[in-house]
């Protein structure tokens, strides 16, 4: 079974610019969420999808926002990038509501901003 | 609000000894905890998980862990370290609540096996 889907996996974008991010969960996962990685700042949870509906959020600008399609697939978009955005994005995906389930992360979206 | 906490940001084994990864965590409730690993350029990959039941959970790769609830502790172990083990490790919790599917991470460990 394929597993999270992360595209594209790597890009530059310049200071200024949007960019958009797409995440496809493992079949049947309805939960999708947004992490950034990066060196100083480690793990942090951007926000979290579910039935086309955000359901929790991170504690980021409101440049970073998200949506969710009816099949579950996800994307996310950074406006007015700045170099600070530089990291590396990841996505996630769960069934929602099941105790103690497993939520799956994908190979990341690697953004530079110049 | 939870936290986790990993002791030792670099820790360096050699080929064969043991693997000890150490995470304290803070939460008001017993949290669901989890052990993810990546290696250089990829996603994460989780290692082994403690949600209910038994406090020694074992995992992939030969790794298990231990949830001591009395020491907040949910420190990772391998009896023999190989040069695959090479890699860096995140400490996670998240509430055990329905439809909670956050999670928050340690700063993570990077560990690094001397042949």
């Amino acid at each position: 079974k394929a597993g999270v889907t992360q595209t594209p996996r790597y890009l530059i974008k310049t200071r200024g610019q949007q960019v958009t991010l797409s995440c496809s969960p493992i079949s049947g996962h309805r939960s999708v969420s947004w992490y950034q990685q990066t060196p100083g700042q480690g793990l942090q949870f951007l926000f979290e999808y579910f039935s086309e509906t955000q359901r929790n959020k991170g504690n980021f600008p409101g440049r970073f926002s998200g949506r969710q399609f009816s099949n579950s697939r996800s994307e996310m978009n950074v406006s007015t990038l700045e170099l600070g955005d530089s990291a590396l994005y990841l996505c996630a995906s769960s069934l929602r509501g099941v105790s103690g389930n497993t939520i799956y992360f994908g190979e990341g979206s690697w953004l530079t901003v110049v | 609000a939870q936290s986790v906490t990993q002791l030792g940001s670099h820790v360096s084994v050699s080929e064969g000894a043991l693997v000890l990864l150490r995470c304290n965590y803070s939460s008001s409730v017993p949290p669901y905890l989890f052990w993810y690993v990546q290696y250089p350029n990829q996603g994460l990959q989780l290692l082994l998980k403690y949600t209910t039941g038994a406090t020694l959970v074992k995992g992939i790769n030969g790794f298990e862990a231990e949830f001591k609830k009395s020491e907040t502790s949910f420190h990772l172990t391998k009896p023999s370290a190989h040069m695959s083990d090479a890699a860096e490790y995140f400490c996670a919790v998240r509430r055990p609540n329905f439809g909670n599917e956050k999670l928050t991470f340690g700063t993570g460990t990077r560990l690094t096996i001397i042949p």
